[in-house]
């Protein structure tokens, strides 16, 4: 089993919709959460940090749940150019900031 | 400094040679990591060093790698007597030993084929 598992999708969503992606991890010693965004043939790039409260950056909300060991990213209003695989990351703080990464779930917005 | 380089850019060899990719980090940057990504997959962590020191290696990296950072600055990744399962991405990132994730900073990557 992945440490960091996600469903690779694609998310097909029309222009405007509302889409959440989900993940599950299994290191309890996991101590910092982050989604971050891919595009294709390019490198992974930090969209936002992951905190116990919940936190919201424009259109896009996380939510982490330790007892269940979940994640979440929700997005509102999708744009064309939010298509691009996203990917849940984890960090064990007490291992050198090395990341963990999902495999990525593929979200593909149309107009 | 404009962020981490890596080259070259794109590699393609044959089964059986040996190849090297260079990583200049951010200057200041004194963490840096090297990756490893195949078609649908997430990164995967290879080995990381502090300055010149290699003080993480992954299981993955088999002893056909071997990664170096000399004088603490730019790194090299080795990989010797390719295979077809060798092609991937491989990336590098470089951040502070503090105020993560701030700092954490990936490069381009350097895109490996094996024919």
């Amino acid at each position: 089993r992945k440490e960091v598992e996600q469903d690779p999708g694609p998310f097909n969503v029309p222009e405007g919709a509302t889409v959440a992606f989900n993940c599950t991890y299994s290191n309890s010693a996991s101590q910092s959460f982050f989604w971050y965004r891919q595009d294709c043939r390019k490198e992974p790039k930090l969209l936002m940090s992951v905190y116990s409260s919940g936190n919201e950056d424009g259109r896009f909300t996380a939510q982490l749940n330790r007892a269940s060991q979940y994640i979440s990213l929700l997005i509102r209003d999708s744009k064309l150019s939010d298509s691009a695989t996203y990917l849940c990351v984890v960090r064990n703080n007490n291992a050198g900031n090395m990341l963990t990464f999902g495999g990525g779930t593929r979200l593909m917005v149309k107009p | 400094d404009t962020g981490v380089s890596q080259n070259p850019r794109h590699k393609i060899t044959k089964r059986g040679q040996n190849v090297t990719f260079r990583c200049d980090p951010i200057s200041e940057h004194n963490r840096l990591y090297w990756y490893r990504q195949t078609l649908g997959q997430g990164p995967e962590f290879l080995t990381y060093f502090q300055n010149e020191a290699q003080l993480e290696k992954s299981r993955l990296l088999s002893d056909r790698f071997s990664a170096e950072r000399p004088k603490g600055s730019f790194s090299t990744l080795e990989i010797q007597r390719t295979e077809q399962g060798d092609s991937a991405m491989y990336l590098c990132a470089s951040s502070l030993d503090r105020g993560y994730p701030y700092g954490y900073t990936f490069g381009s990557g350097t895109r490996l084929t094996v024919v």
